[in-house]
C-alpha cells in the first residue's frame, strides 16, 4: 500500500480539463513543498512533469499545472490531448525518504 | 544532455544478490548538486523508491528495504551501483536509476529501466 493516495483512474474527453489528487499527511505532502509529478507511457521510463509543487521543467507543456492545499497535492491537465493518456505518479519528500503515490491511469476518451 | 543507462543480469535466483550498475554520461556523479537514486516498478504496479547515494558516499535507503540494500558509487567510472541481497520473487521488477536534485527531491533524469526477474 502506497503512502500517498491517488485515484486509480480518471478520464476526460479531448479539450477538457482533469485533475488528479495526491493525498498524504503532514509528514510528507503537507509538511514540505517537495511534491513532484511524473508521466509514464507504457514501456517507458517516467518523465518529470512538475516539481516543487507547481514548477514546470523546460519543455513541458503549460497545459500541465500543479498545486497543493494542506495534505493534498493536485495535478491539472487542461486542453486534454490524446498523447496525455498515460499513468501519472506523484512523489513527496518525507523527513527520511521519498514516497510515491500508487499511480493514476488517465484515459482520454 | 544527461543520460543514464542501467546494466546487469536480467535473471537472478532466489536468495541470491541482485547487482545493477548505472552509467552516467553528460554529467558527473561527483557533482554535489545531485543524489543518484534507484527506483523500481514491479510488473503492472507502481513506483517504489529504493534509495540514493550522494557524491560524498552518504546514503539513504527505503526503510522497508534497508536491511538488504547497498548503494555505492565509483567516481572513476562515473557509475553508481545497487546491490539487493536475499532476493525473492517479490523483488521482480523494472529497476530504474535516476538523478535526484539535491535538497529539493525530484527526479529529473531517468534511465530506460532494466527488468530483473527472480526465478530459479
Amino acid at each position: 500500500q502506497s503512502a500517498l493516495t491517488q485515484p486509480a483512474s480518471v478520464s476526460g474527453s479531448p479539450g477538457q480539463s482533469i485533475t488528479i489528487s495526491c493525498t498524504g499527511t503532514s509528514s510528507d505532502v503537507g509538511g514540505y513543498n517537495y511534491v513532484s509529478w511524473y508521466q509514464q507511457h507504457p514501456g517507458k521510463a517516467p518523465k518529470l512533469m512538475i516539481y516543487e509543487v507547481s514548477n514546470r521543467p523546460s519543455g513541458v507543456s503549460n497545459r500541465f499545472s500543479g498545486s497543493k492545499s494542506g495534505n493534498t497535492a493536485s495535478l491539472t491537465i487542461s486542453g486534454l490531448q490524446a498523447e496525455d493518456e498515460a499513468d501519472y505518479y506523484c512523489s513527496s519528500y518525507t523527513s527520511s525518504s521519498t514516497q510515491f503515490g500508487g499511480g493514476t491511469k488517465l484515459t482520454v476518451l | 544532455q544527461v543520460q543514464l543507462q542501467e546494466s546487469g543480469p536480467g535473471l537472478v535466483k532466489p536468495s541470491e544478490t541482485l547487482s545493477l550498475t548505472c552509467t552516467v554520461s553528460g554529467g558527473s556523479v561527483s557533482s554535489g548538486s545531485y543524489y543518484w537514486s534507484w527506483i523500481r516498478q514491479p510488473p503492472g504496479k507502481g513506483l517504489e523508491w529504493i534509495g540514493y547515494i550522494y557524491y560524498s558516499g552518504s546514503t539513504n535507503y527505503n526503510p522497508s528495504l534497508k536491511s538488504r540494500v547497498t548503494i555505492s558509487v565509483d567516481t572513476s567510472k562515473n557509475q553508481f551501483s545497487l546491490k539487493l541481497s536475499s532476493v525473492t520473487a517479490a523483488d521482480t521488477a523494472v529497476y530504474y536509476c535516476a538523478r535526484e536534485q539535491w535538497l529539493v527531491y525530484y527526479f529529473d533524469y531517468w534511465g530506460q529501466g532494466t527488468l530483473v526477474t527472480v526465478s530459479s
